[in-house]
């Protein structure tokens, strides 16, 4: 457990759906990151926030996806009219803020069935 | 963002070393090198990471080529509980634009025999 929580696990919805999935990251952790993962390939990065600021998009989030932190704190990711390529894990990750490099601290993911 | 090399699959022995290699020709000066695993439905879990010289951990070392286009990520005795996903990273210093994105590749996968 490395103390970030993702909710729920798993989610099975049908097409044209929306889902909202919540990230609690590590309490003292400035940054938080999203990340989808397809089955066979490795995690690609969705977004990026600085305390309640999201500061990065990747151009793989379409205008259904929005992902919000407010005060600082939880993160949620939502996704509006699912498709059936949004199937995949959506994982969450933490990191402080430091000089040089930092550590990510990933969550167990949420995965996305959509039907 | 530069781009890492890894073989897709490597075996090991239970108790033997492991060594993972990976290839970052393009590798800039700010680049840090990261190895994250993955083992079997969870989410990713940080190794180690360098910049230029060798790393120690409890968990593994980090082998750094001197001309930093190479890394070797050691696993001094490999149990059953290493078979997972290795993957090798090059992030920016997280201060620079890419807020310490993190990029993965297909990764590693290893499998450790009994």
């Amino acid at each position: 457990d490395t103390g970030v929580s993702q909710d729920p696990r798993h989610k099975i919805t049908k097409r044209g759906q929306n889902v909202t999935f919540r990230c609690d990251p590590i309490s003292e952790h400035n940054r938080l990151y999203w990340y989808r993962q397809t089955l066979g390939q490795g995690p690609e990065f969705l977004t990026y926030f600085q305390n309640e600021a999201q500061l990065e998009k990747s151009r793989l989030l379409s205008d259904r996806f929005s992902a919000e932190r407010p005060k600082g704190s939880f993160s949620t990711l939502e996704i509006q009219r699912t498709e059936q390529g949004d199937s995949a894990m959506y994982l969450c990750a933490s990191s402080l803020r430091l000089a040089g490099t930092d550590t990510q601290y990933f969550g167990p993911g949420t995965r996305l069935t959509v039907l | 963002d530069a781009k890492t090399t890894q073989p897709n699959s490597m075996e090991s022995n239970e108790e033997e070393p492991v060594h993972l290699p990976c290839n970052h020709s393009t590798i800039s000066g700010t680049d840090y090198i990261h190895w994250y695993r993955q083992l079997p439905s969870q989410g990713p879990e940080y190794v180690i990471h360098g910049l230029t010289s060798n790393v120690n951990n409890r968990m593994a070392s980090l082998a750094i080529a001197e001309d930093r286009k190479s890394s070797t990520l050691i696993l001094h005795r490999a149990t059953l509980r290493d078979a997972a996903v290795y993957y090798c990273i090059l992030s920016a210093d997280a201060g620079g634009t890419s807020y310490g994105k993190l990029t993965f590749g297909q990764g590693t996968i290893l499998t450790v025999h009994p």
